[in-house]
């Protein structure tokens, strides 16, 4: 079985631009989480889409948004990008929504911001 | 809030050593735990899990229990190879938010030398 895959796994903008990332679930997971990994923050969780509807969102401004289409694919946008901005960006798909569901992990967008 | 405290690193030791990394959290409901493993150049991998008070987790000799009274779960390991060099996250799932947002510890980097 396929495992997560993101697209792309290299960028770089610069200050101002917008950034569309894409992510493909495992086949058969109709949920998924984005995280932002920065050295200075760590993993922080940015949003989880279930059945197209956001379920939960993190701590982030109104410049990450995302969603999620029938297949269960999933894209992030980060509008207006800032320097800060330059993290990687993974993904995460599970089954559904039960508290202990396993995530699985892609290998990420290194994004960065110049 | 919810937070993950995990000791911080480098952790270095030599092979066949013994591999304590200690990690306590902050929850208002019942969480489920998790620890979570990066290779450089790749996304997490979860290692092994717990969903609840006193479960044991473990996976390829790593192994970890889920302590209600002193709100930790340390992972423990008894014999190091080089191979498990690598960056050990800790990270807990709270029940009582919605979906499966992962909420992590900084991170530690464990280097196993020959």
């Amino acid at each position: 079985k396929a495992g997560v895959t993101q697209t792309p796994r290299y960028l770089i903008k610069t200050r101002g631009q917008q950034v569309t990332l894409s992510c493909s679930p495992i086949s058969g997971h109709r949920s998924v989480s984005w995280y932002q990994q920065t050295p200075g923050q760590g993993l922080q969780f940015l949003f989880e889409y279930f059945s197209e509807t956001q379920r939960n969102k993190g701590n982030f401004p109104g410049r990450f948004s995302g969603r999620q289409f029938s297949n269960s694919r999933s894209e992030m946008n980060v509008s207006t990008l800032e320097l800060g901005d330059s993290a990687l960006y993974l993904c995460a798909s599970s089954l559904g929504l039960a508290q202990g569901n396993e995530q699985f992990f892609g290998p990420g967008t290194r994004l960065t911001v110049l | 809030g919810d937070s993950v405290t995990q000791m911080e690193g480098p952790v270095t030791l030599s092979e066949e050593a013994f591999l304590t990394i200690n990690c306590t959290y902050t929850a208002t409901g019942y969480p489920s735990l998790f620890w979570y493993v990066q290779y450089p150049g790749e996304g997490l991998q979860l290692l092994l899990k717990a969903t609840k008070a006193d479960d044991k987790g473990s996976n390829k000799g790593f192994e970890a229990t889920y302590r209600k009274e002193t709100t930790s779960f340390h992972l423990e390991k008894g014999s190091v190879q080089v191979s498990d060099s690598a960056v050990y996250f800790c990270a807990l799932s709270d029940q009582s938010q919605a979906g499966t947002a992962l909420i992590f510890g900084k991170g530690t980097t464990l280097s196993v030398s020959s």
